[in-house]
């Protein structure tokens, strides 16, 4: 399994101003992701970060918004940019990891505990 | 993406088994249906994944339809900290990708 952490736990900021998050694994991972997740909602995938290579998002998510850094294997960061009340979510990280099960090994992912923002 | 359909809620007494039900009509032949649970306050952590066959584990079991349009997650019985919301999820072959849809949020009573 994999062990996240991630950075800060919650903050409270003002509307125009950006946040970077930081998102830490225990060992050395390929694929990482970042999830938001809106009050009372489900999660919704952002964009996929792999080391040495640009994030690939998801429909609906920019960079200019939502850059992210990816300088190693067990590290990230997700900055939310310019940002509004409508910014205020949880986000996630996760990664990908391969698991020993009884028969066969399988992919799974596991999730950091998320950031708490909420913007003023 | 194909899409998962579950139930938006359920309530379960403790200690009794819970059935999850999961509608996917329009799965490929190469989408896995995996499992993954919300404890509140927490990030999402695996439950179980199967293709065909029937699948258990120390957490769960999972009936796979035999035409594969459903699925239901079976956790034997339940306990207060099963208290989560259960998400359904296709994942195909060649995609790390999890797409999360609305899930189903069970309650356990004791």
């Amino acid at each position: 399994s994999a062990v996240i952490s991630q950075k800060p736990s919650r903050d409270i900021c003002q509307r125009g101003t950006s946040l970077t998050i930081q998102c830490q694994v225990d060992s050395q991972v390929t694929m990482m992701f970042w999830y938001r997740q809106q009050p009372g909602q489900s999660l919704t995938l952002i964009a996929t970060a792999n080391q040495g290579s640009e994030a690939t998002y998801e429909s609906g998510f920019v960079i200019d918004k939502f850059p992210i850094s990816r300088p190693n294997l067990t590290f990230s960061t997700l900055t939310v940019s310019n940002m509004s009340p409508e910014d205020s979510s949880i986000y996630l990280c996760s990664v990908e990891g391969v698991v020993a099960g009884d028969r066969s090994s399988y992919n799974e992912q596991f999730f950091g505990p998320g950031t708490r923002l909420t913007v003023l | 993406d194909a899409k998962t359909t579950q139930p938006n809620s359920m309530e379960s007494n403790e200690e009794e088994p819970v059935h999850l039900p999961c509608n996917h009509s329009t799965i490929s032949g190469t989408d896995y249906i995996h499992w993954y649970r919300q404890l509140p306050s927490q990030g999402p952590e695996y439950v179980i994944h199967g293709l065909t066959s029937n699948v258990n584990n120390r957490m769960a079991s999972l009936a796979i339809a035999e035409d594969r349009k459903s699925s239901t997650l079976i956790l034997h019985r339940a306990t207060l900290r099963d208290a989560a919301v259960y998400y359904c999820i296709l994942r195909g072959g060649a995609t790390n990708k999890l797409i999360f849809g609305t899930g189903t949020l069970l309650a356990v009573q004791p």
